[in-house]
């Protein structure tokens, strides 16, 4: 079982949807996480950031965070052709020695003008 | 400011010969992760440097290998490259040594024949 799951998709939305990505993971020492976007022949582009179970608001963006459950989530709001990409989630653990990501498979998301 | 820059961007090498993969962090960050993306396994984490030690290390064989200079500059060899090792190398850089957000440069794609 991998230690984080995240549904390839692909996800196609028509423009001005609310999207919603998910991603649960299986080792409870992760701390920290990350969600990146990727576009095509681009590498991943850091879009939010938090440590803490809750909520994190970035303009259309909204980082949620259930460490109980295990499980993260990202929101983009009045969703844009531009959104059109692949979302990859990322969680590290502390470790003493350094730090290592490990990702989400990531989902691909087309929003439809 | 400047963003992690990765060279070359493009690589075409064959099934034996050895490559090197250069990274300049962004000015300031002292922490180089590298990290190989394949359609297959998605983003792996190879191995991490901090002031010049090698501080985390993925599951790779020893045929890949890195370097940090005191500038920070990161460099990755891989030795007797296989068809498998074809594949977008991503660099990424950090401020700090542990768990600080990473920031990645658009990658080197390698293609073994």
């Amino acid at each position: 079982q991998k230690e984080v799951e995240q549904d390839p998709g692909p996800l196609s939305v028509p423009e001005g949807a609310i999207v919603s990505l998910n991603c649960t993971y299986s080792n409870s020492a992760f701390q920290y996480f990350m969600w990146y976007r990727q576009y095509s022949r681009k590498g991943p582009e850091l879009l939010m950031y938090t440590y803490s179970s809750g909520n994190k608001e970035d303009g259309r963006f909204t980082a949620q965070v259930d460490k109980s459950s295990k499980y993260i989530s990202l929101f983009i709001r009045d969703s844009q052709p531009s959104d059109s990409a692949t979302y990859l989630c990322a969680m590290s653990a502390w470790e003493t020695s350094g730090s290592r990501l490990t990702f989400g498979e990531g989902t691909q998301l087309t929003v439809n003008p | 400011k400047a963003g992690v820059t990765q060279t070359p961007r493009y690589l075409i090498k064959t099934r034996g010969q050895q490559v090197t993969l250069s990274c300049s962090p962004i000015s300031g960050h002292r922490s180089v992760s590298w990290y190989q993306q394949t359609p297959g396994q998605g983003l792996q984490f190879l191995f991490e440097y901090f002031s010049e030690t090698q501080r985390n290390k993925g599951n790779f064989p020893g045929r890949f290998s890195g370097r940090q200079f005191s500038n920070s500059r990161s460099e990755m060899n891989v030795s007797t490259l296989e068809l498998g090792d074809s594949a977008l190398y991503l660099c990424a850089s950090g401020k700090e040594a542990e768990n600080s957000p990473l920031h990645f440069g658009n990658g080197t794609r390698l293609t073994v024949t």
